[in-house]
């Protein structure tokens, strides 16, 4: 079955400070991967996906994931983080096709201080 | 472009009483329709699926009970409300022939008292 692992339940940081959250999954099969934020009393809102070609992801907001086969990560970076980037994020994955559970990692809460 | 629309967003009930959510989907046809639980401080905990209308399937034990009346419809339910049952309730969908991504209601807050 699929697992989806985030390392990190809470990253503090600094406003404009570079930060990484890390994702790892688990399978023997092709995968999609997502990351998803959710801001307080929000629902969640996907910020970028990997579906097939280039390793590198870019998504909203000035966030991008790579995709690395061989460590099977999937971890979402952000060159300098504002206030505003405060929020959950959760990163997904499913086998593939549209007809497939998404599994769902347990969640970072990003806290940016200023 | 595809809509996606909860309520209520809050609810405030008693325990014993009954539940209703509702979801609905605009500008897709035949979605697979989820809901999901987060309970505080906890992440996502898939609830029910539905790949058409009439077909609920679920994944954990509980007294919550799904129903696909329509094709773009989704309502959860309880006939009896436990303390446990509060949370934050969030309906997605997912495209019938798309990457596989869920897109997400605004959530429904619940609070059982």
């Amino acid at each position: 079955a699929q697992s989806v692992t985030q390392l990190d339940s809470q990253v503090p940081v600094f406003e404009e400070a570079p930060v990484e959250l890390r994702c790892n999954y688990s399978s023997s099969v092709s995968v999609y991967l997502f990351w998803y934020v959710q801001y307080p009393n929000q629902g969640l809102q996907l910020l970028l996906k990997y579906l097939s070609g280039s390793t590198l992801v870019k998504g909203i907001n000035g966030f991008e994931a790579e995709f690395n086969k061989s460590q099977t990560s999937f971890h979402l970076r952000k060159p300098s983080v504002h206030i505003s980037d405060t929020a959950e994020y959760f990163c997904a994955a499913n086998s593939g096709g549209s007809n497939y559970k998404l599994t769902f990692g347990k969640g970072t809460l990003l806290t940016v201080n200023p | 472009s595809q809509t996606i629309h909860q309520w209520p967003a809050t609810l405030v009930q008693p325990v014993g009483s009954p539940l209703s959510l509702e979801c609905t989907v605009e500008g897709t046809s035949n979605p697979n329709l989820y809901w999901y639980r987060q309970a505080a401080g906890r992440g996502l905990q898939l609830l029910f699926y539905s790949v058409g209308i009439g077909q609920i399937s679920s994944e954990v034990p509980q007294n919550l009970s799904a129903s696909r009346p329509q094709d773009r419809q989704f309502i959860l339910s309880s006939k009896k409300l436990l303390l446990s049952d509060s949370g934050f309730y969030l309906c997605a969908w997912q495209s019938g022939s798309g990457s596989g991504e869920l897109f997400f209601g605004e959530g429904s807050r619940l609070t059982v008292l």
